[in-house]
């Protein structure tokens, strides 16, 4: 089967511009994560979709980010305006359903720096 | 909130030779335990899971981790490691009492010498 589509793989702005992110998960998976994972640290999860519902968005800075997941599929992460501390590998991950146990299947990120 | 301490940031290790990398998490309540691994330029991926049962839980790749609820340790070994194995490993916890949400730890990178 297909794993987690995430695109572009690497995108470099400067601040105060705005970027957006994609994110197909594996075909039937339910629940929906993305994380941020700065260098040096394990990943830290920003929001996470059950169908086209948020879960989980407690640690989404929501000043500047948002995301979406229309009809309960892919989604979008957008970051406007970005800071220079965005910068960092976003991480999309995908599961059947919500609630444990369970396994998260991750994509290979989008690497974004910001000058 | 649960935390997890990779008291480890590198390991270094010769090739052929066994490893064990560290993990602690914070609480002894009953708790959900995995070790992740990461490649270079790649996402996630699962090596094991401790869910419940056996304390010894034998993972992809060779790798194996014991809990230890006592000392809350989950800590990862294998007994002969390969240049393949050079990667960035993490170890993550999930609280059986809340929510399914993982907390990662920092990371530990293993570095195999030839």
């Amino acid at each position: 089967e297909a794993g987690v589509a995430q695109s572009p793989r690497y995108k470099i702005i400067e601040k105060r511009q705005s970027v957006a992110f994609w994110c197909n998960p594996i075909s039937g998976h339910a629940t929906l994560y993305w994380y941020q994972q700065i260098l040096g640290q394990g990943p830290k999860l920003l929001i996470q979709f059950q169908n086209n519902g948020v879960v989980d968005d407690s640690q989404l800075p929501k000043d500047r980010f948002s995301a979406e997941r229309l009809k309960g599929v892919d989604s979008t992460l957008k970051i406007q305006p970005a800071k220079l501390e965005d910068s960092a590998v976003y991480l999309c991950a995908s599961s059947l359903t919500s609630g444990a146990p369970y396994e998260q299947y991750f994509g290979p990120g989008t690497r974004l720096t910001v000058t | 909130a649960q935390s997890v301490t990779q008291l480890d940031s590198q390991v270094p290790v010769f090739e052929e030779a066994p490893v064990e990398l560290r993990c602690n998490y914070s609480s002894s309540v009953s708790v959900y335990l995995f070790w992740y691994v990461q490649y270079p330029n790649q996402g996630l991926q699962l090596l094991l899971k401790y869910l419940s049962g056996s304390t010894l839980v034998k993972g992809i790749n060779g790798f194996e981790a014991e809990f230890n609820k006592s000392q809350t340790s989950f800590h990862l070994r294998k007994p002969s490691v390969h240049i393949s194995d050079t990667a960035e490993y993490f170890c993550a916890v999930s609280d059986r009492a809340r929510d399914d949400k993982i907390i990662f730890g920092k990371g530990t990178r293993l570095h195999i010498l030839p």
